[in-house]
């Protein structure tokens, strides 16, 4: 099946700046990339997503750009707010298992104001 | 409309016991997925079901533990002779197409 790897596993940043939380995968195969936030106590939920015939997508100030060819994936937040601090997952589909998301290990984004 | 829904939302147990956990997917959404999320820890699958097709079960982590979805809606986690390392938040989450999941709240479950 996929494997993600997630990276880093904590990020802090100083509020304003900008964070970038870095994805790859193993299957080729697959076509489908979400990002979910989950914050202390919460429900994921999806924030952005992309398939692989595009390249990068933009969402006010969350951007997710797609390397099939490298096989990795980024998320990108810019003007970093203290209500960004959360848990971040990325996750991969659409490869030889249809239907599974494999979800790397998540990413502890702290903002300090 | 309505999300995905779970009860218990909090259960605490005596070890040894049987627990049930239940899930209620979005209407119309065919796919449903359980997961583990220990304290701090990332989401461990479990269980996969779609449609009719037979579940994926490659992420039960015992023979311990076991689930059903009938009528191809509500889903039913069971957890058999339950132990201390089994407290964790459980998640359900559904997805109309096997892609986009949308998660319930969680049980908490806390084994004594």
């Amino acid at each position: 099946g996929e494997n993600v790897e997630q990276h880093p596993s904590t990020l802090s940043v100083q509020e304003g700046d900008s964070a970038v939380i870095k994805c790859t995968y193993s299957d080729s195969a697959s076509n489908y990339f979400p990002w979910y936030k989950q914050e202390l106590g919460k429900r994921p939920q999806l924030i952005i997503d992309i398939r692989s015939n595009v390249g990068e997508k933009k969402d006010q100030r969350i951007a997710v750009t797609l390397n099939k060819t490298a096989k990795h994936f980024s998320l990108h937040i810019t003007e970093t707010q203290p209500e960004d601090s959360a848990v971040y997952f990325c996750a991969a589909s659409g490869g030889s298992t249809l239907g599974r998301l494999y979800f790397g290990r998540g990413t502890q984004l702290t903002v300090w104001p | 409309g309505a999300g995905v829904s779970q009860s218990p939302s909090n259960k605490v147990t005596e070890k040894g016991k049987d627990v049930e956990l239940r899930c209620d997917p979005i209407s119309g959404h065919t796919a449903l997925y359980w997961y583990r999320q220990s304290l701090g820890q990332g989401l461990e699958f479990l269980i996969y079901f779609q449609g009719n097709s037979a579940p994926d079960k490659s992420g039960l982590p015992s023979d311990r533990f076991s689930a059903e979805r009938t009528g191809g809606s509500v889903s039913t986690l069971t957890i058999q002779r339950t132990q201390q390392e089994d407290s964790a938040v459980y998640l359900c989450a559904s997805s109309p197409r096997g892609e986009t999941q949308y998660f319930g709240p969680g049980t908490r479950l806390l084994v004594l």
